[in-house]
C-alpha cells in the first residue's frame, strides 16, 4: 500500500524567513495530495492541496509543487509569522484506495519572533 | 457554515466503562471518516462511511471498538470495555464525493480526548 515520509520533523524558522517541508509517496497512483495545519487542541485544517496534473499551486503566503517523477512533493511558506507555528501533515490519494488518506508523520514548525 | 461537530471535547473515565463518541458532519457531505491520534502512531484511519454505509472498518482496533452511522448528518463510535492504551485525540471528518474531482479533501473536527485511568 501507499507510505508517506515527511521531513523534516521538526523545524524552526526566524518570522520573516521561508519554511519548506518535503513529503515523499511511494505509489505511483496516488493522485492528490493536500497538506493540513494542526494548532493546539484543535483538528487538522485542510492549507493547500494540489492535483497529479498540476506541478505548483499557490495561495498567497503558501505554495505546494508536485513532483511526480520523483513521487515528491513540498510545502513552502513565504514570510513566515508566529501564527504559522503548527504541526503540519501532508497526505496522499489515489483512486485505488476510495476515500482513504495516507498521512505523513508530521512537521512541528515553530516561527520565532 | 458549520464544520464538523465531535461531542465530548473532553472524556476521562475509567477502565472497563464504555465510552460513545459523537459526530455530526458537514452537511452535504456523503463521507465519514474516524481517525485515532496518537504520538507514537500519528492519525491512523480507524473507519469510513459513505452514504451511511461502512466501507473499510480494517482500521478498527479490535472488537471493542465500533462504529454506527443511522442517518447522513450522526455517527457514534463507541469503545465497550474501554481500556488505558485506547487514550488517544478522536478525530472525525467528512468529506462531499463527486463533482469535477473524484478525490475531496477531508474536513476535520476539532476532536474527542480521550482519557481512560
Amino acid at each position: 500500500g501507499e507510505n508517506v515520509e515527511q521531513h523534516p520533523s521538526t523545524l524552526s524558522v526566524q518570522e520573516g524567513d521561508s519554511a519548506v517541508i518535503k513529503c515523499t509517496y511511494s505509489d505511483s497512483a496516488s493522485n492528490y495530495f493536500p497538506w493540513y495545519k494542526q494548532e493546539l487542541g484543535k483538528g487538522p485544517q485542510l492549507i493547500i492541496d494540489i492535483r497529479s496534473n498540476v506541478g505548483e499551486k499557490k495561495d498567497q503566503r503558501i505554495a505546494v509543487t508536485l513532483n511526480k517523477t520523483a513521487k515528491h512533493f513540498s510545502l513552502h511558506i513565504t514570510e513566515t509569522q508566529p501564527e504559522d507555528s503548527a504541526v503540519y501533515f501532508c497526505a496522499a490519494k489515489g483512486d485505488n484506495y476510495g476515500q482513504n488518506f495516507v498521512f505523513g508523520p508530521g512537521t512541528r514548525l515553530s516561527v520565532l519572533p | 457554515d458549520a464544520g464538523v461537530i465531535q461531542s465530548p471535547r473532553h472524556e476521562v473515565t475509567e477502565m472497563g466503562q464504555e465510552v460513545t463518541l459523537r459526530c455530526k458532519p458537514i452537511s452535504g457531505h456523503n463521507s465519514l471518516f474516524w481517525y485515532r491520534q496518537t504520538m507514537m502512531r500519528g492519525l491512523e484511519l480507524l473507519i469510513y462511511f459513505n452514504n451511511n454505509v461502512p466501507i473499510d472498518d480494517s482500521g478498527m482496533p479490535e472488537d471493542r471498538f465500533s462504529a454506527k452511522m443511522p442517518n447522513a448528518s450522526f455517527s457514534t463510535l463507541k469503545i465497550q470495555p474501554s481500556e488505558p492504551r485506547d487514550s488517544a485525540v478522536y478525530f472525525c471528518a467528512s468529506s462531499p464525493s463527486g463533482g469535477g474531482y473524484s478525490n475531496q479533501p477531508q474536513h476535520f473536527g476539532d476532536g474527542t480526548r480521550l482519557s481512560i485511568l
